[in-house]
């Protein structure tokens, strides 16, 4: 069965430091994805960032950027010069092989942004 | 940037009670999901839905889960005789066919409570 850990329930960082958001994985599928997902206070879930099990190259979006470590079965978020709108809770997620397989999530993680 | 729209954004519903979520995925997505999220808890998947009927469903989707895709455009998850434990964030969401990498786009949610 796949399975997502978080282990931080909460982080306080102060702004415009980089922040890493650790995840970990378990999986027997050879094939997944890996997301991460943003949820403001607000409620919705955004989409931050998606990295391939069989993508050379670690996935990056503008300030986003995911530390993928195969062999150690962990895929952290890391987030440079962080902004006080990046206060939310984030959630790590993967998805087995299939396109049309579902989103298993993590409890995610609040982060706090400091001025 | 297309989105997943689901309406209504919050429903206050008497326990016992029918109620229908609805959602309108982004135009050219085919597969097609449900997700809950109970206050402060992790993101849990519900059903997922292709080429017109269910492809996978948890155990918390049962009998009084159904989901429907009506027309070319709406897909809606009813809940047929609402309990408390029902009471949860509702996210639609959904996804292209290619490429592989593409992620579940989320809507904003419905909250639902029950009374």
């Amino acid at each position: 069965a796949q399975k997502i850990t978080q282990t931080q329930p909460g982080m306080f960082v102060q702004e415009k430091e980089a922040v890493t958001l650790d995840c970990t994985y378990d999986t027997s599928d050879p094939s997944y994805g890996l997301f991460w997902y943003k949820q403001p206070s607000s409620g919705e879930m955004i989409f931050l960032i998606y990295q391939g099990s069989y993508d050379q190259q670690n996935a990056t979006e503008g300030r986003y950027s995911l530390n993928f470590q195969k062999a150690r079965k962990s895929a952290n978020l890391v987030i440079s010069a962080s902004q006080l709108g990046d206060s939310a809770m984030y959630f790590c997620a993967m998805r087995g092989r299939n396109r049309d397989d579902k989103i298993i999530f993590g409890k995610g993680t609040r982060l706090h942004i400091l001025p | 940037e297309p989105e997943v729209t689901q309406t209504p954004s919050h429903q206050v519903t008497q326990m016992g009670q029918e109620v229908i979520l609805r959602c309108v995925p982004i135009s050219n997505h085919l597969y097609f999901y449900w997700y809950r999220q109970i206050l402060g808890q992790k993101v849990e998947f519900l059903v997922s839905f292709y080429n017109n009927e269910i492809s996978e469903k948890s155990e918390i989707f049962d009998d009084q889960f159904s989901v429907e895709r009506p027309d070319g455009s709406n897909f809606t998850l009813k809940i047929r005789s609402t309990k408390l434990e029902d009471s949860a964030m509702y996210f639609c969401a959904s996804s292209a066919a290619q490429p592989s990498n593409q992620p579940q786009h989320f809507g904003d949610g419905t909250r639902l409570s029950i009374l």
